[in-house]
């Protein structure tokens, strides 16, 4: 069965701190497509980012980058110089090779503090 | 272009009453469809999903279930609602055969009263 970890249930910070919200997954399959949504407090979920199973790359879109190690079986996801708007409930997700049975962590509720 | 429809987006209900969801998805054909659960507080649990007409695979039992009467409408129901049925439940679809993305409705906030 997949499953997705997000040990940190909540993090607070203080304005243009960095932190890191950490990410472990299991699952069986060879091909798999991780991700990171967005849960403002309006509640819709913002897609932030798409990786497959064979692309280990690092990834960096402005002040959001995302870790990728295959071999921990972890897709961190970091903000550099946080903002208040970046207060929000962050989901990573797993979902198999065929988009089927897409299944989220806990989430991580981060709070910026200005 | 894909859109997705919940509704609706608040709904007070008694105990013991029934519920209807609904979900609809209008430009793709064959999505898979998913309805989560999200407690206050809590992460996203994944209640249903289906990947065809008829097709339904419950994650965790419950007091609910779902159908899929056409292929790009969802249903969530219950026969009688409980307290512990409260929460913020959102709609989703992906696309088969496209590089995989969760396209997520607004949602529907139920209190069981």
């Amino acid at each position: 069965a997949q499953k997705v970890t997000q040990a940190q249930t909540e993090i607070s910070v203080v304005e243009k701190e960095d932190v890191t919200l950490d990410c472990v997954y299991e699952t069986r399959d060879t091909t798999y497509y991780l991700f990171w949504y967005k849960q403002p407090p309006s509640g819709e979920l913002v897609f932030l980012i798409r990786r497959n199973s064979f692309d280990e790359q690092n990834e960096i879109s402005g002040r959001y980058s995302w870790n990728f190690q295959k071999s921990t079986s972890s897709f961190n996801f970091t903000i550099t110089a946080s903002q208040v708007v970046d207060s929000a409930v962050y989901f990573c997700g797993l979902v198999d090779n065929y988009g089927q049975n897409f299944v989220f962590g806990p989430g991580t509720r981060l709070s910026v503090l200005p | 272009s894909q859109t997705i429809h919940q509704w609706p987006a608040t709904l007070v209900q008694p105990v013991g009453s029934p519920l209807s969801l609904e979900c609809t998805v209008e430009g793709t054909s064959n999505p898979n469809l998913y309805w989560y659960r999200q407690a206050a507080g809590r992460g996203l649990q994944l209640l249903f999903y289906s990947v065809g007409i008829g097709q339904i695979s419950s994650e965790v039992p419950q007091n609910l279930s779902a159908s899929r009467p056409q292929d790009r409408q969802f249903i969530l129901s219950s026969k009688k609602l409980l307290l512990s049925d409260s929460g913020f439940y959102l709609c989703a679809w992906t696309s088969p055969g496209r590089l995989p993305e969760a396209f997520f409705g607004q949602g529907t906030r139920l209190t069981v009263v």
